[in-house]
């Protein structure tokens, strides 16, 4: 089944305590993306991968890492989290490098707790 | 500056009846506008994209309007199931940028 991968699902961690989020997809996309999502705010991008080896900033960056070792996988990576980064995460794919006619294909979510 | 704006209030209708969701945009070029649904606790799901040049699009029970002028999407299912209870969201990628920015979703509630 294609589909995009989220792991964990829920994730409850202190203050400054380094933490990963896994993203994998099984349908060969270019371009993946990750979103955190927050009440009245909607969804942010936090940033994304045009393929593998090259990533850039989306809109909300700070506080975040990722990285594009191989085509399938996009972690999200905290390195010192902070209670503000309490939220919902998406990990996104889309088939092309443009956008246009290529809509994303979103996993189940990941939520995060900082306490 | 560029917003996105989707009606925050929950939408109630009922069964059978044509539910219609507004996306208003400004500041923004964009170069097409894409609806997704979203249920609790998932991930969106995609459902129509609707280019600058196309004045509308349908799916089944759903169809979208997109008026550049007005900057408007409009987002219909017609003869509504409570099936289609959940939060639909627009989200359009402006010419020359390759992201999509989501607007905040409207939620919708089909009664029996």
């Amino acid at each position: 089944e294609a589909q995009v991968t989220q792991n964990p699902r829920y994730l409850i961690t202190v203050t400054g305590k380094k933490l990963t989020v896994t993203c994998s997809q099984n349908m060969n996309h270019e371009y993946m993306s990750w979103y955190r999502q927050d009440p009245g705010l909607g969804l942010r991008q936090i940033y994304y991968s045009m393929n593998v080896e090259v990533t850039d900033k989306g809109d909300v960056p700070e506080g975040y890492k990722v990285s594009r070792k191989e085509k399938r996988n996009f972690p999200l990576i905290l390195e010192s989290p902070s209670p503000n980064q309490t939220s919902l995460y998406f990990c996104a794919s889309s088939p092309g490098q443009d956008l246009y006619n290529s809509p994303l294909h979103f996993g189940n979510g990941t939520r995060l707790t900082v306490t | 500056s560029q917003k996105i704006e989707q009606n925050s209030e929950a939408l109630n209708i009922q069964e059978g009846k044509t539910a219609t969701l507004t996306c208003n945009y400004t500041n923004y070029s964009p170069a097409y506008l894409q609806w997704y649904r979203q249920d609790p606790g998932r991930g969106p799901v995609f459902l129509l994209l609707i280019r600058e040049n196309e004045k509308e699009k349908r799916k089944e029970r759903l169809k979208v309007t997109f008026d550049t002028t007005l900057k408007q999407s409009l987002f219909h299912i017609t003869a509504s199931q409570p099936a289609d209870s959940a939060t639909y969201l627009c989200a359009l990628r402006s010419t020359g940028f390759q992201k999509l920015v989501f607007g905040t979703g409207t939620r919708l509630l089909v009664s029996p």
